[in-house]
């Protein structure tokens, strides 16, 4: 799977939009781009993925640049609840497994 | 959330013993998946499944199998616990269309003593 690099850490305020960069410069043309969380200790919670166009779903658009060697993940209007570690990962279709990275540790603030 | 149930969802055991994690789907999903995370490695995959009695392994699979033998129940088994297996362990499971997202259950966290 190709690598992705993200910051380590981002603070955000509450009600503000929280943009969430994230480059994977070897992505391959089949290889998608996933989003997900985790909170604390929970299981890591599904976000949003796309392979070539902007997506949105109810919980946060993603953003692929055209040469699709980067991405955004815009929540709209961040919450308490949204603090949380953000991975983003790219993989092929199919059966294949995700490789997590270290992710990106949001921290949404009063 | 998608219809996936771990169990048991605590577990402390000693050294040596035999252990047995249950993942159960009600989704009917084709894919499911076994990972463990740990502090300063993020998740590894262990082993996973692509159908009943199909499995193969994954990055971290020394010590551990698997065993898939109906569609909704996925089973990972320590033979012999030793205390580096202490860990959170997570399934997935995936549909099977291609880009399905995989989704995740609450975890199990075993530790051993």
């Amino acid at each position: 799977d190709a690598k992705t690099t993200q910051p380590t850490s981002m603070d955000c305020a509450e009600g503000r939009a929280a943009n969430l960069p994230c480059n994977h410069s070897t992505i391959s043309g089949n290889e998608y781009v996933y989003w997900y969380r985790q909170i604390h200790s929970q299981g890591p919670q599904y976000i949003i993925h796309g392979l070539k166009n902007n997506e949105t779903n109810e919980m946060a658009s993603l953003i692929i640049t055209e040469d699709r060697k980067s991405s955004t993940l815009i929540l709209p209007h961040a919450t308490l609840r949204d603090t949380a570690v953000y991975y983003c990962i790219v993989s092929p279709s199919g059966y294949s497994t995700l490789t997590f990275g270290k992710g990106t540790m949001l921290l949404v603030s009063p | 959330d998608a219809g996936i149930t771990q169990s048991p969802r605590h577990k402390v055991t000693e050294t040596g013993t035999p252990v047995t994690l249950r993942c159960h789907q009600t989704e009917n999903h084709r894919y499911m998946y076994w990972y463990r995370q740990d502090p300063g490695h993020g998740l590894r995959l262990i082993h996973y499944s692509y159908g009943v009695k199909d499995t193969d392994k994954g990055e971290v699979s020394d010590g551990y199998s698997v065993s898939r033998s109906k569609t909704e129940d996925f089973l990972l088994t320590l033979e012999s616990a030793t205390s580096s297996q202490t860990s959170v362990y997570f399934c997935a499971i995936k549909g099977d269309r291609d880009n399905q997202p995989q989704h995740f259950g609450d975890g199990t966290r075993l530790s051993i003593l």
